[in-house]
């Protein structure tokens, strides 16, 4: 079975502290995804990467950075954390082929303070 | 652009009761159409997913979704619904490209009544 694990279910941070989330999948996926879920927004899409080192920006990728160092780890930064960045934060992973569905972790609800 | 529209924002069916969840999509071309579901405090949990062929697709949690391309819809469908079947429904429509992210529609949380 595949697993996602984010490395925090609740964070709790400070305005203009940089913040770190943690995303590792066990299932060698290339595909590796972060969304934001927002009431009433649904998902959006932050940032994705197909390949270690490589990354693509989505639909709201300001103020925010990512590095995938790793095949299995994709991390979301938060340079400098702002209040309307409190949100709950997703991440997903999912095989290079097209049918692949994604499979996502439980989620990290981040607030910032 | 794509998009994914699902119209209603929170439904309520007493348990027993059939349920239909609408989707609809705007894509230029044949979609990859899925029905995700997300229990409180959980992550998304595929319950199925369309590319081609059969129009009906069979999921998990005794759920189908029937494609209609005439009317860009890709309607979640369960018979008789279940106290745990309360959760958020989430639709997508993925682009026939590998390597790129789905889109996904703002949800219709769904309430079950006893």
């Amino acid at each position: 079975d595949v697993k996602v694990t984010q490395s925090s279910r609740y964070l709790v941070k400070r305005t203009g502290e940089k913040v770190f989330l943690e995303c590792v999948q066990d299932m060698d996926h290339e595909n590796m995804f972060w969304y934001r879920q927002d009431p009433g927004l649904g998902l959006r899409l932050i940032y994705f990467s197909y390949d270690v080192k490589m990354k693509e920006k989505g639909d709201i990728p300001e103020g925010y950075s990512v590095s995938r160092e790793k095949k299995e780890r994709f991390s979301l930064i938060l340079e400098s954390a702002s209040t309307n960045q409190t949100s709950m934060y997703l991440c997903a992973s999912s095989l290079p082929d097209r049918f692949g569905p994604q499979h996502f972790g439980d989620g990290t609800r981040l607030s910032i303070l | 652009a794509q998009s994914v529209t699902q119209p209603d924002i929170h439904i309520t069916v007493s348990e027993g009761a059939s349920l239909e969840l609408r989707c609809n999509y705007s894509y230029g071309a044949t979609p990859y159409l899925f029905w995700y579901v997300q229990s409180p405090g959980q992550g998304l949990q595929l319950l199925l997913k369309y590319f081609s062929g059969d129009t009906l697709v069979q999921g998990i949690k005794g759920f189908e979704a029937e494609f209609k391309r005439s009317q860009s819809s890709f309607n979640l469908r369960k018979p008789s619904v279940h106290w745990s079947d309360a959760a958020e429904y989430f639709c997508a429509v993925g682009a026939n490209q590998a390597g790129t992210a789905l889109i996904f529609g703002k949800g219709t949380t769904l309430s079950v009544s006893s």
